[in-house]
């Protein structure tokens, strides 16, 4: 199956600095999520991205299907940025979207 | 009520108890989805559902009984887990197109998760 591996696996910042996340995935895909997951537990979607790049506010995505990666750019981040960032992935073709997840970024921001 | 609810949002139960884990969609979504993420693992996909049919089983054991009685809700049902079944059971809904292939309408929403604890 796909393999999906993120890096960094933890990450420390501090309120306003920028980061970069970054997501590989084994296979060709036809889905990609990027999704930040609160201390709550609480999963949102962040972006539908299987290829090309884009912006939502603070936060940017650019997936590169041919070279297997997407970036999650984070930018004057904030301490309610602060959680675990998943990347999940599917090959697609079948009939229900089964994705699979990486391993996950664990942010803090501190103040 | 909006988005996915599941409850409850804690459980402790022993390995003999029976319990079950309710999700609710109010979406509109066709599509449902059991996972469970353990502590400093990947969540784990364990049941999908697409318009009240099972089209996953991901080798989940017989322990984990799912139950969809119609699109908008979702039922986990447990008996004599294990200690190691401990973990964050989570829920998702998404609207499936027909084509086969993903697009952006197949965005999985999730509920806030049930915590759930074996003795």
């Amino acid at each position: 199956g796909i393999q999906v591996e993120q890096s960094p696996p933890d990450l420390i910042l501090q309120e306003g600095a920028n980061s970069t996340l970054r997501c590989n995935f084994s296979d060709s895909v036809n889905n990609l999520q990027w999704f930040h997951q609160n201390p709550w537990g609480q999963l949102i979607n962040l972006f539908y991205i299987p290829s090309g790049t884009k912006q939502n506010g603070r936060l940017s995505a650019t997936t590169v299907a041919t070279e297997r990666y997407s970036l999650l750019y984070i930018s004057s981040s904030q301490t309610t940025d602060s959680g675990v960032y998943f990347c999940a992935v599917e090959k697609g073709g079948g009939a229900t979207n089964k994705l699979i997840f990486g391993t996950g970024t664990l942010l803090a921001v501190q103040p | 009520e909006t988005g996915v609810t599941q409850t409850p949002r804690h459980l402790v139960m022993g390995m003999t108890n029976k319990k079950s884990l309710k999700c609710e969609q109010h979406l509109g979504h066709n599509a449902m989805y059991w996972y469970k993420q353990s502590a400093k693992k990947p969540l784990e996909l364990m049941f999908v559902y697409n318009f009240k049919e099972q089209t996953e089983n991901n080798s989940v054991p017989s322990r984990f009984s799912p139950e969809c009685p119609n699109s908008s809700h979702l039922f986990l049902h447990l008996h004599t887990l294990q200690p190691e079944d401990s973990a964050l059971y989570l829920c998702a809904s998404s609207q499936e197109g027909t084509g086969g292939f993903p697009s952006s309408t197949d965005t999985q929403y999730f509920g806030p998760g049930t915590r759930l604890t074996v003795l």
